[in-house]
């Protein structure tokens, strides 16, 4: 079994439906982190959340340290939302991550 | 400011050959990575540098080795390729490895290797 569970492995939504992600995972963790990998194959940082929740502009995540699940939402979907979106949760000291397989989203016009 | 830079962007070697990936970040970072993407799989680790001058392995460092040149440059060496190495390489940069885990980290735009 993975350690960090994605679901769905993939999304397709309409422009402007709102957009729920989730990431399980089965370990302790300090961190959990989600990025963005675009089609063009860039990865860039979203958040890193340790508790509760944070929100930049239409992207809000949230984590519940006790079910040891996240949550990536996106309101007012846009095609430019369309990407693979991976969460990853880090342990310990050092810097190293855990990667989820990603969920790819696409989002229609 | 060029944030991480990786290059060749892409490369084709052949099984036996070998090769150096190169990375370099201009933001003081104290902490890098070298990353495989496969398909249908999460982002493995291969080896990190914590800080200049140390260097550790990841999940996934066998048929690699690693030089932590100074602390904006960190390249990654194939020995002799072979084709399960054909993956996508992703190096990496965070500011502060006292940050540990909850550190952001800053990717390059990857390399493409394919070993025929």
């Amino acid at each position: 079994k993975n350690e960090v569970e994605q679901s769905p492995q993939n999304l397709t939504a309409q422009e402007g439906e709102f957009i729920t992600i989730n990431c399980s995972y089965s370990v302790g963790i300090s961190a959990l982190h989600w990025l963005q990998q675009h089609p063009g194959g860039g990865i860039v940082s979203l958040f890193m959340l340790s508790s509760g929740k944070k929100k930049h502009g239409r992207l809000i995540a949230t984590i519940n340290i006790q079910e040891k699940h996240s949550s990536l939402h996106i309101t007012a979907s846009h095609p430019r939302d369309s990407a693979v979106y991976i969460c990853a949760v880090g342990r310990g000291s050092q810097g190293n991550l855990i990667f989820g397989k990603g969920t790819k989203l696409s989002v229609k016009p | 400011n060029a944030g991480v830079t990786q290059t060749p962007k892409f490369q084709v070697l052949k099984t036996g050959q070998s090769m150096t990936l190169q990375c370099a970040q201009d933001m003081n970072h104290n902490s890098m990575y070298w990353y495989r993407q496969d398909p249908g799989m999460g982002l493995r680790l291969i080896y990190y540098s914590a800080s200049e001058g140390t260097t550790d392995k990841g999940e996934v460092p066998n048929g690699y080795n690693v030089s932590r040149l100074n602390k904006r440059e960190f390249s990654l060496r194939l020995e002799s390729a072979a084709p399960s190495q054909t993956s996508v390489y992703f190096c990496a940069s965070s500011e502060d490895a006292r940050q540990g885990s909850k550190a952001v980290q800053f990717f390059g735009p990857g390399t493409r290797l394919t070993v025929l």
